[in-house]
């Protein structure tokens, strides 16, 4: 167990509807980073947040935004959404800013599935 | 634009075998930090080792080991003696430190290793 929590485990929506992936980072970790994993992408950065503010921007469609409150958890906002869009949507964390000085931690995954 | 190639899509091995997971990576930074993940069937992400490109010496962990070398910007990942559960896809990763080192890691599409029994 990585710490990292995620929920809903399973997520089940239709074409042009709006859904939230929540995250709850590891105690003490400051940096929350969102991964999608595709068939055909692969695992792709999409956004990272530290202590709340937006630190660097990935892959992530304009459709897509998220955030990160006081609290340090994070969500994430996927709207219109296409039947290309599903996918396992990780979140990780580390303590630190700089991805390359700190390992990330990640939860268990997402999974979206659109109809 | 930092790239991460693992050409080998699937490894079948039986179990004891030793197996070697390869890695290739492309960067302009001289400063930059190699990953390894690995997903099991479960689904979840794990973290095995990173390391800097400063620091060219081979790593063990008990049945695992890596070797990283620089001048073929190679980072490949051996099991010795493996096990059915280390039947897993393996993922290799590289962060860059430009830009002040906020930002993702790019992962390579992943090698699939199935251990018999």
């Amino acid at each position: 167990d990585s710490g990292v929590t995620q929920t809903p485990k399973h997520l089940i929506t239709a074409t042009g509807q709006r859904v939230t992936l929540r995250c709850s980072p590891r105690s003490g970790d400051l940096s929350v980073y969102w991964y999608q994993q595709s068939l055909d992408q692969g695992l792709q950065f999409l956004i990272q947040y530290y202590n709340g503010e937006e630190r660097a921007k990935g892959n992530i469609l304009e459709r897509f935004s998220a955030q990160q409150f006081p609290d340090l958890h994070s969500e994430l906002n996927l709207s219109s959404l296409e039947l290309g869009d599903s996918a396992l949507y990780f979140c990780a964390s580390s303590v630190g800013i700089q991805t390359s000085s700190y390992e990330q931690y990640f939860g268990p995954g997402t999974r979206l599935t659109v109809t | 634009a930092q790239k991460v190639t693992q050409a080998q899509t699937e490894i079948s091995v039986v179990e004891k075998e030793d197996v070697t997971l390869d890695c290739v990576y492309e960067t302009r930074d001289t400063t930059y930090y190699l990953f390894w993940y690995k997903q099991p069937p479960s689904g979840e992400l794990v973290f095995l080792i990173r390391r800097n490109s400063f620091d060219e010496q081979n790593e063990i962990s008990g049945r695992y080991s890596w070797n990283f070398q620089k001048s073929t910007s190679s980072f490949n990942f051996t099991i010795t003696a493996s096990q059915v559960v280390d039947s897993a896809v393996y993922f290799c990763a590289l962060s860059e430190r430009s830009g002040g080192g906020a930002d993702g890691l790019t992962f390579g599409k992943g090698t699939h290793l199935i251990i018999q029994p």
